[in-house]
């Protein structure tokens, strides 16, 4: 079991940027969870799939994140154009099945700084 | 609407001295209610889960919690830290059973030698 696996770990980029943050869920789970991390706000859901379609993305901030998940072992999720208020840890992590009482699996998380 | 209370932000305790991490939460049904960890630079880890079973949960690491309705509480408990214990500590509620985690503010345990 590889767990979930996101990159960049870290993604440094311009006011203004496109930015994309990819992860791979574990193998047969079939929900897929993005948070942000900050200090000021702590752990955010911003959007969760089941069977890759989207099933809630109400914590999404702004028209300027999408994210799109094309298959079972793929999700990325974009920034465009990227603000400095950006700037915090993304967490993808994935579930499997039981509502409620399955574990979410964390990746190591990208952590973005906009300049 | 639903939420979990994390009291301190910072938890400090000698190694081999009691860890005591506090979480309330507010939920109008019962809860499913979590504990994750969270190294540096890494992802969080689940710890242990509340799904409505027994009220004294047991986690890795040698923690436990206790889910108490009355008072609303799951408290992270272990009885002796270890200095690898550092690190920050999440406490989590799904009030209606869905997959929409509502994470506390957290709380940093330091731990002196």
């Amino acid at each position: 079991d590889a767990g979930v696996i996101q990159s960049p770990r870290h993604e440094v980029t311009e006011m203004g940027q496109e930015v994309t943050l990819r992860c791979k869920p574990i193998s047969g789970h079939d929900y897929l969870f993005w948070y942000r991390q900050t200090m000021m706000r702590g752990l955010e859901l911003l959007i969760y799939f089941n069977n890759n379609v989207p099933i809630d993305d109400s914590g999404m901030p702004e028209d300027r994140f999408s994210a799109k998940m094309p298959n079972a072992s793929f999700s990325n999720l974009k920034i465009q154009p990227s603000e400095p208020r950006d700037s915090a840890v993304y967490f993808c992590a994935s579930s499997f099945r039981d509502r409620g009482t399955s574990p979410l699996h964390f990746g190591n998380g990208t952590r973005l700084t906009v300049t | 609407a639903q939420s979990v209370t994390q009291l301190g932000s910072h938890v400090s305790v000698s190694e081999g001295a009691l860890v005591l991490l506090r979480c309330n939460y507010s939920s109008s049904v019962p809860p499913y209610l979590f504990w994750y960890v969270q190294y540096p630079n890494q992802g969080l880890q689940l710890l242990l889960k509340y799904t409505s079973a027994a009220t004294l949960v047991k986690g890795i690491n040698g923690f436990e919690a206790e889910f108490k309705k009355s008072e609303t509480s799951f408290h992270l408990t272990k009885p002796s830290a270890h200095m690898s214990d550092a690190a920050e500590y999440f406490c989590a509620v799904s009030p209606d059973g869905s997959y929409k985690l509502i994470f506390g503010s957290g709380t940093r345990l330091l731990v002196r030698p």
